[in-house]
């Protein structure tokens, strides 16, 4: 697609259901990363993947959250049995090469969790 | 550890009008770029403009132009002629060469007033 796709833009869940969040890259973007932002606040790095390496966990706030990129492409951020401080906006960003730092990270329009 | 500071949470300016977002880093790194992204209510993070700490030369996208301080560590925003869709967050940021993720500031919400 010609952007970073986000899917859904808006979910609703009930606590401690889990759920997973979709990206899908800007094509042939090697580097992806998520995001986590609360209400009015900056970005929280969650996870980083670059291309065949292992990913940068680093972020990851509990072991509720994980994250798979599956075939260098699609990324799913799972978070299981979600809890009330998991609401936030979960945004997904590619860039074409992150060891050349002329690359700019692209946006999706992200996913707005809300656990009741 | 790699931060990034901004110190303005909140700021308005009149349409027409010149305002200044501050931004500082703190790295031990040399090589790095800095960016300020731009977020409106849409939530669509965009990128408004883009330094490469190795020149000297300050980045200028139409309105929008930096400061670049590399010595003082500071990338302030000016954006020129202000207008009314320029409302948004605005986030500084800075990827360090050979690194792996981009570090963001915490964001200035700039208002644009009629």
């Amino acid at each position: 697609g010609a952007g970073v796709s986000q899917s859904p833009s808006n979910k609703v869940t009930e606590k401690g259901k889990d759920v997973e969040l979709r990206c899908d890259p800007i094509s042939g973007h090697t580097a992806l990363y998520w995001y986590r932002q609360s209400l009015g606040q900056g970005l929280e790095f969650l996870i980083y993947f670059q291309g065949n390496s292992a990913p940068d966990k680093s972020g990851l706030p509990s072991d509720r959250f994980s994250a798979e990129r599956t075939g260098g492409s699609v990324s799913t951020l799972t978070i299981q049995r979600t809890q009330q401080e998991d609401s936030a906006v979960y945004l997904c960003a590619s860039s074409a090469e992150s060891w050349t730092v002329s690359a700019e990270a692209f946006f999706g329009q992200g996913t707005r969790l809300t656990v009741v | 550890a790699q931060t990034v500071t901004q110190s303005q949470p909140e700021m308005s300016v009149q349409e027409a009008e010149t305002v200044t977002l501050s931004c500082t880093y703190d790295t031990s790194e040399n090589n790095y770029y800095l960016f300020w992204y731009k977020q409106p209510p849409s939530r669509q993070m965009i990128l408004v403009i883009r330094q490469e700490a190795y020149k000297q030369q300050n980045a200028t996208e139409n309105r929008f132009s930096v400061n670049f301080q590399k010595a003082a560590k500071s990338f302030s925003l000016k954006i020129s002629d202000s207008q009314l869709g320029d409302t948004a967050m605005y986030f500084c940021a800075f990827i360090w060469n050979y690194g792996q993720n981009f570090v963001f500031g915490p964001g200035t919400r700039l208002s644009v007033l009629p």
